[in-house]
């Protein structure tokens, strides 16, 4: 089984100021590890994916991840907040190894907000 | 780009009304996805669907939920009788099929069923 662990439900930095929002996973197999963004009303979109590549994964929007298997940990960053980012951010696990058709399993989210 | 398109935007029902949320997902995509978020809570999935036939399904999507794909196009969620505890953004997600399962699910901007 796999879960994933957002540690923070709300966030709260300036603008202009480094984001960082905290995940751990678990998973039983070789996991791949996404982040995505929900801005208000609107869906889903990927900012980022790991997927046994490089473990340092840079996605769109200045946002980067590490991966870090020791850790169990794909923390997102961004060295710079811009109003923009204000959005709610679910780190996603899938332990679809084997090309099946497993779903997703999302975190409960973290809720970033950007103080001008 | 290809996106992942969902109808209607907002749907209102009175409990113990049956409904069918639609998607059209992205052309050249293979397998398809449910996932519902209740107001406040995370993203869960419900089902996917692979082949003309549901792959997994989640406890969450019981002999209530149908999912079909009566086209070439289009893949739908039937709510047979629906219950308030239903109201949810429904979000539906496809992705292509890639060796080793490591390919991205889309999302479309959701469904937003409310039962009165």
């Amino acid at each position: 089984a796999q879960s994933v662990t957002q540690l923070d439900s709300h966030v709260s930095v300036s603008e202009g100021t480094p984001v960082l929002l905290r995940c751990n996973y678990s998973s039983s197999y070789s996991p791949s590890l996404f982040w995505y963004v929900q801005h208000p009303n609107k869906g889903l979109q990927l900012l980022l994916k790991y997927t046994s590549a490089a473990t340092l994964v840079k996605g769109i929007n200045g946002f980067e991840a590490e991966f870090k298997k020791s850790e169990t940990s794909f923390h997102l960053t961004k060295p710079s907040a811009h109003m923009s980012d204000a959005a709610e951010y679910f780190c996603v696990v899938s332990d679809s190894s084997g090309g099946g058709a497993d779903g997703l399993t999302f975190g409960k989210g973290t809720h970033l907000i950007i103080q001008p | 780009e290809p996106e992942v398109t969902q109808t209607p935007s907002h749907q209102v029902t009175q409990m113990g009304q049956e409904v069918i949320l639609r998607c059209v997902p992205i052309s050249n995509h293979l397998y398809f996805y449910w996932y519902r978020q209740i107001l406040g809570q995370k993203v869960e999935f419900l089902v996917s669907f692979y082949n003309n036939e549901i792959s997994e399904k989640s406890e969450i999507f019981d002999d209530q939920f149908s999912v079909e794909r009566p086209d070439g196009s289009n893949f739908t969620l039937k709510i047979r009788s629906t219950k308030l505890e239903d109201s949810a953004m429904y979000f539906c997600a496809s992705r292509r099929e890639l060796a080793g399962g490591k390919d991205t699910q889309y999302f479309g901007p959701g469904t937003r069923l409310t039962v009165l």
